[in-house]
């Protein structure tokens, strides 16, 4: 594609309830990146993954959160029992391999609303 | 806690001046990278500069890099309107060469 695509683009969900956000890379992409980005901060870092392995999950914030890249492409962030404080813009990124000077191209993010 | 922070947090200018953005961090580093966002769009990459770069150029845009002092500039020459946006540094963290660090960003207002 032409570049990183999320889905949904907002969600608004119930605390405690279970949401996925989908992310597709940009075609031959082998890296893949999640952030996430709360009201008036940068991204920060959750997740990320080189093919389908997950090479380094230490941004993820508890064990609710869980992200599957099955296929090396098309990646799913995963949260359980949502809670307020999850509320952010989820924020995916794609680049052609793992060394820094690849450029990380970012998807427009989802917006998760917890009521 | 954030290894990039960029001053100042809001800047405000007219068409046509120029804008200044800093950002310091506070371990070393392989890359700097400089990122836009406007108000509902994603992350845009602008720059990256390696570590052994002191400055680097794009069209109107100019960075700058001080390893000694563990700071970058972003420097907007001929601002516009369409300028107007966040602006992020963001370090690779602890030298691992993939994890992005943001800063808080600074806010450029360009006023027609």
């Amino acid at each position: 594609g032409a570049g990183v695509s999320q889905t949904p683009s907002n969600k608004v969900t119930e605390k405690g309830k279970y949401v996925e956000l989908r992310c597709d890379p940009i075609s031959g992409h082998t890296a893949l990146y999640w952030y996430r980005q709360s009201l008036g901060q940068g991204p920060e870092f959750l997740i990320y993954f080189q093919g389908t392995g997950a090479a380094d999950d230490s941004g993820l914030p508890n064990d609710r959160f869980f992200a599957v890249r099955p296929e090396g492409s098309v990646s799913t962030l995963k949260i359980q029992r949502t809670e307020r404080g999850d509320s952010a813009v989820y924020l995916c990124a794609s680049s052609l391999g793992l060394a820094a000077w690849y450029e990380q191209f970012f998807g427009p993010g989802t917006r998760l609303t917890v009521l | 806690s954030q290894q990039g922070e960029e001053d100042p947090q809001a800047l405000s200018i007219q068409e046509g001046e120029n804008a200044t953005m800093n950002c310091s961090y506070k371990t070393s580093i392989n890359n700097l990278q400089w990122y836009r966002q406007n108000s509902g769009r994603g992350l845009v990459h602008l720059i990256l500069i390696r570590s052994n770069e002191r400055e680097k150029h794009s069209g109107r845009l100019r960075v700058t890099l001080d390893t000694s002092k563990k700071s970058s500039s972003l420097l907007i020459t001929a601002s516009r309107a369409a300028d107007t946006a966040s602006y992020f540094c963001a370090t690779d963290a602890g030298g691992s060469n993939y994890k992005l660090t943001f800063g808080k960003g600074t806010l450029l207002t360009v006023n027609p």
